[in-house]
């Protein structure tokens, strides 16, 4: 079955603990994987966008990476206003899947 | 400033009852999406629409409709016909339909009462 699992469904971090969201997929004939930001009670933002194996998108704090079967979203020296909830999404022959998101919150 | 419009952000609806939940853009994008968001559930899509006086059923289309009369907009209907409206709705828009780069509304959020 096509799906999309994000790990953990819940992170917790000290201010400045730097740590990795996994995204992993199950999916034929990807054609890009993408990840957003959700604040509560708004829409997503979108952050990155990644196409091949190997790929790697940058922004602030923040760096998604790409292999064949998964992705991660590594965040370094994280602040208290990086936390939301982190989705990711894959595209493929047509689809788009979301995960669930992983519930990233930053303590000072 | 360019982006998508949702409204309203907060509607109540009675049971039997069909409401229309409002999206406009002026990003002048081709493609629009309405999603559904439930607590621990991915995002699921409900309708989709390519080009305007065109659009195709997502994952979870029974009980809603859809209308893509302009570019701009892309209004849902909630219909009595769905069984468990009360949910988070998205409404996003792309210059493609190929996933890339979507970008999303604030939301509304809908309750049955």
């Amino acid at each position: 079955e096509d799906q999309v699992t994000q790990s953990p469904e819940a992170l917790r971090l000290q201010e400045g603990e730097s740590s990795s969201l996994n995204c992993s997929y199950t999916v034929s004939g990807l054609r890009g994987l993408f990840w957003y930001r959700q604040d509560p009670g708004k829409g997503p933002e979108f952050l990155f966008t990644l196409y091949s194996a190997g790929e790697e998108k940058e922004k602030e704090r923040l760096k998604a990476t790409l292999t064949k079967k998964e992705s991660f979203l590594h965040i370094t020296a994280p602040k208290p206003e990086d936390s939301a909830t982190y989705l990711c999404a894959v595209y493929y022959t047509d689809k788009l899947i979301f995960g669930t998101g992983t519930r990233l919150q930053v303590f000072p | 400033d360019g982006g998508i419009t949702q409204s309203p952000k907060y509607l109540f609806r009675k049971e039997g009852q069909n409401v229309t939940l409002s999206c406009e853009q002026n990003l002048n994008h081709d493609a629009m999406y309405w999603y559904r968001q439930d607590p621990g559930q991915g995002l699921r899509l409900i309708y989709y629409s390519q080009i305007v006086n065109d659009f195709q059923k997502g994952d979870i289309a029974e009980g809603y409709s859809v209308s893509r009369e302009k570019k701009e907009s892309f209004p849902l209907t909630v219909t009595s016909a769905q069984k468990n409206p009360t949910a988070f709705y998205l409404c996003a828009s792309s210059i493609g339909a190929d996933g890339n780069s979507i970008y999303f509304g604030e939301g509304s959020w809908l309750t049955v009462v």
